[in-house]
């Protein structure tokens, strides 16, 4: 069975740093672009970043270019986001995602909570 | 940048109704970069359609898609209980690289 499974989430205060994880299992997690997707309280998806198989190719949104960097262990089967400086408009739950292979969304992890709050 | 904008932005409808979603895009997009998904209260959202009108795994055929350039409807059979839930259609635009998703349409048991 294909699974996401987020973890690293949290209450961090504005300005501060947290390191999203998510560990795949029942694909070939070396072989598909995965993506981070996030939803702010009462609001709808935003698309956050994405990296290909290898990790040789990333895009970002713009409101968090320079702050968050995805990563992806393959060896592991683990797919990273590191946040930093964060902000009061970072608050939203996280989405660990499985790109389709026609640039959509096919398989979603539970969603992890990222709380920024002084 | 494309924008998506979905109407109507709630609709309310009663089970065994056929629904019909609206997805309007600010340019043209590729139909095979556009996709649909739905999400239940507490829940990770799911794929239904991609390719504009390809139905994902295991999705029942009462959902089908359509549509092509700007205009793109998703449309729901028959209604079931379990159909009621947010839908939120999205697009891929190559350049500059962009995923983005529309606003999305509350469907609620009137």
């Amino acid at each position: 069975e294909v699974s996401l499974v987020e973890s690293g989430g949290g209450l961090v205060q504005p300005g501060g740093s947290l390191r999203l994880s998510c560990v795949a299992s029942g694909f070939t997690f070396s072989i598909d672009w995965m993506h981070w997707v996030r939803q702010a309280p009462g609001k709808g998806l935003v698309w956050v970043s994405g990296i290909n198989g290898d990790g040789s190719n990333t895009r970002y949104v713009d409101s968090v270019k320079g702050r968050f960097t995805i990563s992806r262990d393959n060896a592991e089967d683990t797919l990273y986001l590191q946040m930093n400086s964060l902000r009061a408009e970072d608050t939203a739950v996280y989405y660990c995602v499985k790109d389709g292979g026609y640039a959509n969304f096919d398989v979603w992890g539970q969603g992890i909570l990222v709380t920024v709050s002084s | 940048e494309t924008v998506l904008t979905q109407s109507p932005g709630t609709l309310s409808l009663s089970p065994g109704e056929r629904a019909t979603l609206s997805c309007r895009a600010s340019q043209s997009v590729s139909s095979s970069l556009l996709a649909w998904y739905q999400q239940k209260p507490g829940q990770a959202p799911r794929l239904l359609i991609y390719g504009a009108s390809r139905r994902a795994t295991g999705i029942p055929d009462r959902f089908s898609g359509s549509g092509s350039g700007t205009d793109f409807t998703l449309t729901i059979s028959r209604l079931e209980p379990e159909d009621f839930a947010v839908y939120y259609c999205q697009q891929y635009v190559r350049s500059p690289p962009a995923y983005t998703f529309g606003q999305g349409t509350k469907l609620e048991i009137k």
